[in-house]
């Protein structure tokens, strides 16, 4: 059973492009949770998903962000227009239910230069 | 608003000695979860350790135990015979039982092992 599975775990981009992180949750799990870890900080809740639905999104800057869970398919966060201060590790958990372990992915690192 | 806070930075520990990484929380509620992950080089967040908010015993995992004062709102992870394998960075956490099912962290401690 693989476990999440984030790609690219690397990912460049200039100024003003998109990004779109990708999470594929383990065999069997409906929820998918996405964190941002800025540079020597702890990981930060951005966005909540079970299939097809955004059930919390209360850590989501308002512009230039967006998730989705289909439902066939990888959770995709996108990053419309990036910013400097968008460069974080992004990182993609899943678990099977509510009050259910999550298990997390190993991230992908986000660049914009 | 829950809040976890790591107030060491940084903790070393000589190879095969026992250290124990603080953690202090705020919530008003009564029914919660409190975790301990390790995130080595690697990026990889692995769970330690677990706690049930209602449970009174500490919970064990091999070297490593957790202290648990509810009414201090406290929960410190003590690592036993330090191995070079422990080196990471350590995130406390906290989820609700019910509710929002997000994960808030503390801002992590980097424990490094001396051989």
């Amino acid at each position: 059973n693989a476990g999440v599975m984030q790609n690219p775990r690397h990912l460049v981009r200039r100024r003003g492009q998109e990004a779109r992180l990708r999470c594929s949750p383990m065999k069997g799990h409906s929820h998918v949770y996405w964190y941002r870890q800025l540079p020597e900080e702890g990981l930060k809740f951005m966005v909540y998903l079970q299939k097809e639905n955004i059930i919390d999104e209360s850590g989501m800057p308002k512009e230039r962000f967006s998730a989705e869970f289909p439902k066939e398919g990888p959770s995709i966060l996108r990053i419309q227009q990036v910013v400097r201060g968008d460069s974080a590790a992004y990182f993609c958990a899943s678990s099977a239910g509510l009050n259910t372990e999550a298990f997390f992915g190993q991230g992908t690192r986000l660049t914009v230069v | 608003a829950q809040t976890v806070t790591q107030s060491q930075p940084e903790m070393s520990v000589q190879e095969a000695e026992t250290v124990t990484l603080s953690c202090t929380y705020d919530t008003s509620e009564s029914d919660y979860y409190l975790f301990w992950y390790k995130q080595p080089p690697s990026r990889q967040m692995i769970l330690v350790i677990r706690q049930e908010a209602y449970k009174q015993q500490n919970a064990t995992e091999n070297r490593f135990s957790v202290n648990f004062q509810k009414a201090a709102k406290s929960f410190s992870l003590k690592i036993s015979d330090s191995q070079l394998g422990d080196a990471a960075m350590y995130f406390c956490a906290y989820r609700l039982v019910q509710g929002a099912q997000k994960l808030v962290f503390g801002q992590g401690t980097r424990l490094t092992i001396n051989p």
